[in-house]
């Protein structure tokens, strides 16, 4: 079936250090991917989406490329912020379909 | 964009007590609704898909008689906890698909359910 898997948490940055989250995918079909973000005590907020290969999502500074060759979607910032910290859950959604499929979720701690 | 709207937010029960969470499509009608489990410090689990007018298809090792779902109409889908345990505490959010297949999902806040 269609899965979705994250690196391992927790990645513990500086601040202004570079981020890179691995994120890659399982699915038939060209399926539309997604980076969620969440923080502490709340619901989940969009980051930014990719609905075909080669598509380069961005939003905040984050952005994520749909590598259909690598099915991959990893989530790369240049200068993280305290403020980053949150989880961060790659998801996607298959071709024609309408469930969200949500990989682990990777915790980031952002020092000062 | 869409929105989505859950409530309560939090809420603390007794153990052996229901508990309704609602779930609002706020300016948009949604035949499907989705609900979700997260653990803590664990990813959204999907309990079950909401269907209006019909009944509920659960996720494998969900108890239907344990977690009610019901999709009275094209805006509103409800999840009741029934005979709350500790066990069930949680963090439960729903969601709406988008307008067309393939596109983001539209999140509620989530509602932290607490059994004591």
């Amino acid at each position: 079936g269609d899965s979705v898997t994250q690196m391992e948490g927790p990645v513990t940055l500086s601040e202004e250090a570079f981020l890179t989250i691995n994120c890659t995918y399982t699915a038939t079909g060209y399926p539309s991917l997604f980076w969620y973000v969440q923080y502490p005590g709340e619901g989940l907020q969009l980051l930014l989406k990719a609905t075909k290969a080669d598509d380069k999502g961005s939003n905040k500074g984050f952005e994520a490329t749909y590598r259909k060759e690598t099915t991959s979607f990893h989530l790369e910032k240049g200068s993280v912020q305290v403020s980053d910290s949150a989880v961060y859950f790659c998801a996607l959604i298959r071709t024609g379909g309408f469930k969200t499929i949500f990989g682990a979720g990777t915790r980031l701690f952002v020092k000062a | 964009g869409a929105v989505v709207s859950q409530h309560p937010s939090r809420v603390i029960c007794k153990s052996g007590t229901s508990v309704k969470i609602e779930c609002r499509s706020l300016d948009f009608q949604a035949t499907t609704m989705f609900w979700y489990r997260q653990f803590p410090k664990q990813s959204l689990m999907l309990m079950a898909t909401s269907n209006e007018g019909s009944k509920a298809t659960y996720e494998q090792g969900v108890e239907k008689d344990k977690f009610l779902i019901n999709h009275a109409s094209l805006t509103l889908s409800t999840l009741t906890v029934t005979s709350a345990h500790p066990e069930d505490s949680s963090f439960y959010i729903c969601s709406a698909p988008g307008l067309l297949g393939n596109t983001e999902a539209f999140f509620g806040q989530g509602t932290r359910l607490t059994v004591v």
